[in-house]
């Protein structure tokens, strides 16, 4: 098993729906779980962080995590043509290191 | 707003050459992160500082590569020589410090686009 897996997609979302991104970790000692957006040709850019179970919110952006299933998902609400980017899922593991997901990418469509 | 420096944007060098990268991470910040991303990969974590001492460098390729953080603020990583396989974007990113929980978040510098050709 991956440290950090994530559906690589495309995914493909109509503007307006919500776009749903996954992903998981094998670490269980992590406590800190991070989501970046990386437009092409860019770096990634923080947009989310969460380290309790349950939802965070922050705009239209949730964070939902659940450790006892090891599983942290990002919704992006009201989607935007500009949320068209790939999500990387970065988890910080027991030795202190950040592990990052391969990234999905997604596609809002207009 | 504070932000992680690099140099340069991009770099072409031929293959035997050596090159550089510079890093100048947000003030305050003790951790230094130096990752490779190959087109449609994730981010690979070639080197880590804790202040000027290297934490982990498992993954950095030690024959041709060289990372050093002297003073505890401000990072180079180095290639000689350079082969084609490297190709790629080199990312520095600095967090407050390492670890779980609050502070720990890395933020990005804008990286280095290398071509070798």
């Amino acid at each position: 098993q991956k440290e950090v897996e994530q559906n690589s997609g495309p995914l493909s979302v109509p503007e307006g729906a919500i776009a749903s991104l996954n992903c998981t970790y094998s670490d269980r000692g992590s406590q800190s779980f991070f989501w970046y957006r990386q437009y092409s040709g860019k770096s990634p850019e923080l947009i989310m962080s969460i380290y309790s179970n349950g939802d965070k919110e922050d705009g239209r952006f949730t964070a939902q995590l659940n450790k006892a299933s090891q599983y942290v998902s990002l919704l992006i609400r009201d989607s935007q043509p500009s949320d068209s980017a790939t999500y990387l899922c970065a988890v910080p593991r027991r030795d202190d290191k950040i592990i990052f997901g391969k990234g999905t990418r997604l596609h809002i469509l207009p | 707003e504070a932000e992680v420096a690099q140099s340069p944007r991009y770099k072409i060098t031929e293959k035997s050459q050596a090159v550089a990268f510079w890093c100048d991470p947000i003030s305050g910040h003790a951790t230094l992160y130096w990752y490779r991303q190959i087109l449609g990969q994730g981010p690979e974590l070639l080197v880590q500082f804790q202040d000027e001492s290297v934490v982990d460098d498992s993954q950095l390729p030690k024959d041709r590569f060289s990372a050093e953080r002297l003073k505890g603020v401000d990072s180079t990583l180095k290639i000689q020589p350079a082969e084609l396989g490297d190709s790629a974007m080199y990312l520095c990113a600095s967090s407050r410090v390492p670890g779980q929980g609050w502070n720990t978040e890395a933020f990005f510098g804008q990286g280095t686009r290398l071509t070798v050709v």
